[in-house]
């Protein structure tokens, strides 16, 4: 079984803060998915990474998969309310059937 | 396009009841996945299917059982029901290509099982 762990587990800030979310793993992983969840909806993709050392900017979030694709880091500049959910990640393994695993999760709250 | 809906949206069962949770996508996605969310367990993955007519257990298949007659409907069951599986439940479809695939998530069903 795999050990997935995701950090912190709760996360409550002001907005303009910056903050990061980590995701660690003992095993190496093929690519790597970042999901977030707002209350009441299923988790929506933001973003894949597939190379080590790979960093994915999307708006105010900065994605980074490990050198040795065991890990990753999201980092959120000057949160915003809007950025408030439950951030998922989701590495994928060597098989083919798209199975992944997801980490307990971080839930976000920026406070206005 | 409506995406991944599901249904129903909310029930509550007795335990020993059964019931079945309704998935559809209108993607033509060959991959669809069940997973439940409890608080601070992410989501774990129940059963999945890799096409029309097969279905595989995933992480925690206990307690129910799944089928994918068509390729737009995957159907959880519950023969069963006991408070354990008091939860809320995702269906998720997906292309597949590769490890580069995005999941597509339904709204979720909760359930509570008393």
């Amino acid at each position: 079984t795999q050990l997935l762990e995701q950090s912190p587990q709760f996360l409550s800030i002001q907005e303009g803060e910056n903050l990061t979310v980590y995701c660690n793993s003992s095993s190496v992983f093929s690519s790597l998915q970042w999901y977030r969840q707002e209350p009441g909806e299923g988790p929506v993709l933001l973003v894949t990474v597939v190379t080590g050392g790979e960093v994915k900017k999307l708006k105010r979030l900065t994605f980074q998969f490990g050198d040795a694709r065991k890990d990753s880091s999201l980092h959120i500049t000057a949160a915003q309310p809007g950025d408030t959910g439950l951030y998922l990640c989701a590495p994928h393994g060597s098989s083919n059937t798209g199975k992944l695993i997801f980490g307990q999760g971080t839930t976000l709250q920026v406070k206005p | 396009n409506a995406g991944v809906t599901q249904t129903p949206k909310f029930r509550v069962l007795k335990t020993g009841q059964s019931m079945t949770l309704l998935c559809a996508q209108d993607m033509n996605h060959e991959y669809m996945y069940w997973y439940r969310q409890d608080p601070g367990m992410g989501l774990r993955l129940i059963h999945y299917s890799v096409g029309e007519g097969t279905t595989a257990k995933g992480e925690v298949p206990d307690g129910y059982n799944v089928s994918r007659l068509k390729k737009q409907n995957f159907l959880l069951g519950l023969e069963s029901a006991a408070p354990s599986q008091t939860s809320v439940y995702f269906c998720a479809s997906s292309y597949i290509s590769g490890s580069l695939d995005e999941q597509y998530f339904g709204p979720g069903t909760r359930l509570t099982v008393t």
